[in-house]
């Protein structure tokens, strides 16, 4: 197992179109975490899952943004009616269920709303 | 509200010196903090963590140190190499239910040969 996988790596759109990505965490990890990077700043949390409930879901998180997690494995997270203010690095992590445990990052999707 | 605040945009260090990065928060209910780097082009990279009721974790040349009344911690680097040079995340946890991972802004560390 490489890590943490994220496809595809960039992706330019217009905005109003849709766009998905694909995570695809590291096998034995049932914990996986959607997170968003701007310029300058540090990961936002948008949404995690255990195993394929989603079970926290950040306010940054507007309608236009669903994540799924289907069979526990890979993730999916789909942005409708894309803006430009959606230009962002999405960032995938996934980690091991433990109190003290430390997620491992994906190289990210960086996305250019035009 | 920024709950995890790295004030330092950048810090300059010198081939061999110590590299300290600081960080503060603000949620008393933080019990898990770690620290990641990024390179260009890269995700993070978790480097170490402290748990809260620790006060140093030390890993090779890397130390993390907990202040829990000054809600403060700071990532020590001895001896730093020009290869540190990388963007540094502070990052805290409230491991009471939700697993959500709070990050600062970062601080870019420039480490000179």
């Amino acid at each position: 197992d490489t890590g943490v996988s994220q496809d595809p790596r960039h992706k330019i759109t217009k905005r109003g179109q849709n766009v998905t990505f694909r995570c695809d965490p590291i096998s034995e990890h049932n914990r996986l975490y959607w997170y968003r990077q701007t310029l300058g700043q540090g990961p936002e949390f948008l949404t995690y899952f255990q195993n394929e409930a989603q079970l926290e879901k950040s306010r940054l998180l507007s309608d236009r943004f669903s994540a799924e997690r289907p069979k526990g494995s890979f993730s999916t997270l789909e942005i409708q009616r894309t803006e430009q203010g959606d230009s962002a690095m999405y960032l995938c992590a996934s980690s091991h269920q433990g109190v003290m445990t430390e997620a491992f990052f994906g190289q990210g999707t960086r996305l250019t709303v035009v | 509200d920024q709950q995890v605040k790295q004030n330092s945009p950048s810090l300059s260090v010198q081939e061999g010196r110590i590299s300290i990065l600081n960080c503060d928060y603000t949620n008393s209910m933080f019990d898990y903090f770690l620290w990641y780097k990024k390179y260009p082009a890269e995700g993070p990279t978790f480097l170490i963590s402290i748990s809260s009721i620790k006060d140093k974790n030390e890993d090779g040349r890397f130390t993390v140190f907990l202040n829990k009344s000054a809600k403060h911690l700071s990532l020590h680097i001895v001896p730093s190499q020009p290869g540190d040079s990388a963007v540094y995340f502070c990052a805290a946890r409230e491991n009471t239910g939700g697993f959500k991972t709070i990050f600062g802004a970062g601080t870019r560390l420039f480490v000179k040969a």
